[in-house]
């Protein structure tokens, strides 16, 4: 499995552009989970979906943050409109079974709003 | 509230020593326990899992432990290489699916 992708890699927008970014998830996984890294913050939990249906969002920061998941293999996270203190790098992981067997992450996306 | 602690921040040593990297969690109601590593500038790979009903885990020169009962984690790495060099991230799945980190702590391995 080529694990879990991520695209784009780097993204650099100006503010109060929508910002779209994109989950491919590991095939079998039954968990995905959004996170935000920054440097003051760490690593932090956006929201996470079982069997695609969200089961806790409570970690979207605005309204402006929304998450789909139309199927088992695709995941988007949506900012509009975005700002500057939004940047930071975004990792999509998934998981089997809840995390009993671990969490697998993808390579991230660095976004840049100016 | 979980929180997730890691000591030290930051951890310099000469090549070959054998080092321990600190993790600490406030609630022992955990479900797993898990080591990461993260480069500069990429994502994480996962290192070691411990499951709950575990006491530790071992790949190679990394061993990991777990008590539940006094809120602690090690990470152990023997015989450290320049190649170690990474920040290196705990995280404990707590409360359901959410898996709550530590800040980190960034390793130098001084050839």
């Amino acid at each position: 499995d080529a694990g879990v992708i991520q695209s784009p890699r780097h993204e650099v927008t100006e503010m109060g552009q929508e910002v779209t970014l994109r989950c491919k998830p590991i095939s079998g996984h039954d968990y995905l989970f959004w996170y935000r890294q920054t440097m003051m913050r760490g690593l932090e939990l956006l929201i996470y979906f079982n069997n695609n249906v969200p089961i806790d969002d409570s970690g979207m920061p605005e309204d402006r943050f929304s998450a789909k998941m139309p199927n088992a293999s695709f995941s988007t996270l949506k900012i509009q409109p975005s700002e500057p203190r939004d940047s930071a790098v975004y990792f999509c992981a998934s998981s089997f079974l809840g995390g009993n067997y671990g969490y697998t992450f993808g390579s991230g996306t660095r976004l840049t709003v100016v | 509230k979980q929180e997730v602690t890691q000591i030290p921040a930051a951890l310099s040593v000469p090549e070959g020593e054998n080092l321990v990297l600190n993790c600490s969690f406030t609630d022992s109601a955990i479900y797993n326990l898990q080591w990461f590593r993260q480069d500069p500038g990429k994502g994480l790979t996962s290192l070691l899992l411990i499951q709950s009903s575990q006491r530790e885990q071992t790949s190679g020169r990394l061993n990991a432990s777990l008590d539940k009962s006094s809120g602690r984690s090690t990470l152990y790495i023997a015989a450290s290489q320049p190649g170690d060099s990474a920040t290196y991230l705990c995280a404990d799945q707590w409360g359901a699916q959410k898996l709550v980190f530590g800040q980190g702590t960034r390793l130098t391995i001084n050839p």
